[in-house]
C-alpha cells in the first residue's frame, strides 16, 4: 500500500528565505507526483505536477524535483514571501485497479512571517 | 472560468439526521471524486466515478454512505444517519480521462460538522 510522508509537518521562517519541502513515498511505481496548496478554509490549488518521466518543473519561485527510484520529491521555495503561507500537500497518482488514483501526504504546515 | 463547484459549503447537523452533499464538475468532465479530509487520517479517497458510473467506493462505509451521479453535471454524497466521527471536510474532485496528465480538479469543499 502506497504511503506519502511530508516533514517537516510545520515550518516557520522569516520573510525572504529560500526553503525546502520533503515529500517521500514508499512505491516508486506512480504515474505522477503533484504538488498542493491549500489555505486554511479552502480547496486545494495545484501548483506543479511532474510526471513520472521528468525530473523537475518550474513555476515562477516554486521548483519541484522528483526521483523516482528513491521516492522522493522537494519543492523549493525561493525568496518567500507572508503570502505563501499555506498548508502544502503532496499527491502521488498510481494506477489502482485501472484507474488513477491520488494518495497524499499529510502536508507541511508553512508559516512565512513579515 | 470552469470550476468544480460544491454545496453547501458549511453544514451543522444533530447526529442521526441525513446529510447530503452536491458537486457540479467541470463542464466536460467525465470523471468524479470524492475525498475526505480529517485531521487525523488528512485526504482519503472516498469514491470514484466514471462517465457517470461508479468504478471505486472501497473507500466509504457502505453501511451509512452513498455516491451517485444523477446526471453528468451532479455528483451527490449522503450520509444517513450522520455520526460525530462523520465531521469533516469533503472534497469533490473531476477530471477527463484519458488525457496527458490525468489532473484532478477540486472544489471548495463542504464542511460538515455533526453534533
Amino acid at each position: 500500500k502506497q504511503e506519502v510522508t511530508q516533514i517537516p509537518a510545520a515550518l516557520s521562517v522569516p520573510e525572504g528565505e529560500n526553503l525546502v519541502l520533503n515529500c517521500s513515498f514508499t512505491d516508486s511505481a506512480i504515474y505522477n507526483l503533484q504538488w498542493f496548496r491549500q489555505d486554511p478554509g479552502k480547496g486545494l490549488t495545484s501548483l506543479l505536477l511532474i510526471q513520472s518521466s521528468q525530473r523537475e518543473q518550474t513555476s515562477g519561485r516554486l521548483n519541484a524535483s522528483l526521483d523516482k527510484s528513491s521516492g522522493r520529491s522537494t519543492l523549493y521555495i525561493a525568496a518567500s514571501q507572508p503570502g505563501d503561507s499555506a498548508t502544502y500537500l503532496c499527491a502521488v497518482k498510481e494506477w489502482n485497479t485501472g484507474f488513477q488514483k491520488l494518495v497524499f501526504g499529510t502536508g507541511t504546515r508553512l508559516l512565512v512571517s513579515p | 472560468d470552469a470550476r468544480v463547484t460544491q454545496t453547501p459549503r458549511h453544514k451543522v447537523t444533530e447526529m442521526g439526521q441525513e446529510v447530503t452533499m452536491r458537486c457540479q464538475p467541470i463542464l466536460g468532465h467525465n470523471t468524479v471524486f470524492w475525498y475526505r479530509q480529517t485531521m487525523m487520517q488528512g485526504l482519503e479517497l472516498l469514491a470514484y466515478f466514471r462517465n457517470r458510473a461508479p468504478l471505486d467506493d472501497s473507500g466509504m462505509p457502505k453501511d451509512r454512505f452513498s455516491a451517485e451521479m444523477p446526471d453528468a453535471t451532479l455528483a451527490t454524497l449522503k450520509i444517513q444517519p450522520s455520526e460525530p466521527r462523520d465531521s469533516a471536510v469533503y472534497f469533490c474532485a473531476s477530471g477527463l480521462v484519458p488525457s496527458v496528465t490525468y489532473e484532478q480538479y477540486f472544489g471548495p469543499g463542504t464542511r460538515l460538522t455533526v453534533t
